[in-house]
């Protein structure tokens, strides 16, 4: 059973650079879509952006400025990196899995990591 | 990017059925899934593709979908069940999700 466990900075400043990475356990990392996802205090979530093994990636038209995900195939990890911050971005943020075959007919995300709540404050 | 509309709160007495909705016009080509979040936790799938569940969802938990209406059904809603669902499917620019609802078991 895949399992995702993800890390990173949890405190930035305004104008620095996010960066989060999340690891995949247990299954192929191939066929599917890695991705971030995120969730401001008190809100709902919000895609950031996917990425498959190839590389190949899509984002939230929103973000796509600030946003870059990239993977590394030798250690089945994908990262997310997100520029600029600002109090805007404090989130709690979230990698999952969604297979490339079933995002055909809409797709659905499972797993997912724990969470990572990152705070953007001066 | 489309979007996918939720109510933002429903109640359902303990035991009673209770639906929720999410439209959007992504759906008339796209599944809905759903999931359900409690607070402090990550969401967990509930439903997926034209109605299943994964493994451990209990049977009280049901989808269907009607041109741009995709719905989540609890059948005999339990304490437990209260929580916050979301729904989400792919669009023209990547994926979208509903902006929640949160259902209070009464």
């Amino acid at each position: 059973q895949v399992q995702l466990q993800q890390w990173g900075a949890g405190l930035l400043k305004p104008s620095e650079t996010l960066s989060l990475t999340c690891a995949v356990y247990g299954g192929s990392f191939s066929g599917y879509y890695w991705s971030w996802i995120r969730q401001p205090p008190g809100k709902g979530l919000e895609w950031i952006g996917e990425i498959n093994h190839s590389g190949s990636t899509n984002y939230n038209p929103s973000l796509k400025s600030r946003v870059t995900i990239s993977v590394d195939t030798s250690k089945n990890q994908f990262s997310l990196k997100l520029s600029s911050v600002t109090a805007a971005d404090t989130a709690v943020y979230y990698c999952a899995s969604m297979g490339i075959a079933a995002a055909g007919t809409g797709g659905w995300f499972d797993p997912w990591g724990q969470g990572t709540l990152v705070t953007v404050s001066s | 990017s489309s979007e996918l509309t939720q109510d933002p709160a429903v109640s359902v007495a303990l035991g009673q059925t209770v639906r929720i909705t999410c439209q959007g016009d992504s759906l008339r080509s796209y599944y809905a899934s759903w999931y359900q979040q409690k607070p402090g936790q990550a969401p967990v799938l509930v439903i997926y593709g034209k109605n299943n569940r994964p493994s451990g969802i209990p049977d009280r938990f049901s989808g269907s979908s009607s041109g741009n209406t995709a719905s989540l059904t609890i059948t005999g809603a339990q304490a437990e069940d209260e929580a916050d669902y979301y729904c989400n499917s792919r669009d023209s620019s990547g994926v979208v999700f509903g902006g929640g609802t949160k259902l209070t078991v009464l």
